[in-house]
């Protein structure tokens, strides 16, 4: 089981970024996945989550209304569209597949990809 | 939205010690929807216990889950020196939150 996010970089206050998670070594659409993140020195705050198939999606409040995550499962990828960004969302971002197909902990983990948010 | 807190904030123990961690959520959690992780300085987060108390795959048994309703507990039976680390509590099942962790560095 491989994870492997890209799309990280430096964008200023305001501006738009797309994370992509490229997953390869098991059944994609049989599993949720997740975007968890961590801002410098701090501790883990999850982002968001999606069904194996796509249809459930969830959000962290701080994120509901600016991020938008969705998948492709004929590519294996999973992404996570940021709108509206500020400093505080600067973190690594990780991408971790769920152990279910809806809900479960995060088994598999990305090395994650640096978000800054910064003029 | 359940919110998770940690205590202690640090522990400072010694290899061959025994470690207690705590978790206590600010609702009861449903379906014992309940993780830990560790993890170490530059590398991703290690899932070690999921629904309560079941450990994940290659996770030694002086790892051991328990409790259940709002208040939790991984208990390290004896500490290794590669144990030495960050312990994240975890409440999943559609939307997730993560307590703020525990550290366990060396006394």
């Amino acid at each position: 089981v491989q994870v492997l996010e890209s799309g990280g970089g430096l964008v200023q206050p305001g501006g738009s970024l797309r994370l992509s998670c490229a997953a390869s070594g098991f059944t994609f659409n049989s599993y949720a996945m997740s975007w968890v993140r961590q801002a410098p020195g701090k501790g883990l705050e999850w982002v968001s989550g999606i069904s194996g198939p796509g249809g459930d999606t969830y959000y962290a409040d701080s994120v509901k209304g600016r991020f938008i995550i969705s998948r492709d499962n004929s590519k294996n990828t999973v992404y996570l569209q940021m709108r509206s960004l500020r400093a505080d969302d600067t973190a690594v971002y990780y991408c971790a597949r769920e152990t279910a197909t809806y809900y479960g902990p995060e088994d598999y983990w990305g090395q994650g990809t640096l978000v800054t948010v910064s003029s | 939205e359940i919110v998770l807190t940690q205590s202690p904030g640090t522990l400072s123990l010694s290899p061959g010690d025994g470690a207690t961690l705590s978790c206590r959520a600010s609702q009861t959690i449903n379906y014992n929807y309940l993780a830990w992780y560790q993890q170490k300085p530059g590398q991703a987060p290690r899932l070690l216990i999921y629904g309560v108390s079941s450990r994940a795959t290659g996770i030694p048994d002086r790892f051991s889950g328990s409790g259940s309703g709002t208040d939790f507990t991984l208990t390290i039976s004896r500490l290794e020196p590669e144990d030495f680390a960050v312990y994240y509590c975890q409440q999943y099942g559609g939307s997730q939150a993560f307590g703020p962790g525990t550290k366990v560095d060396i006394k």
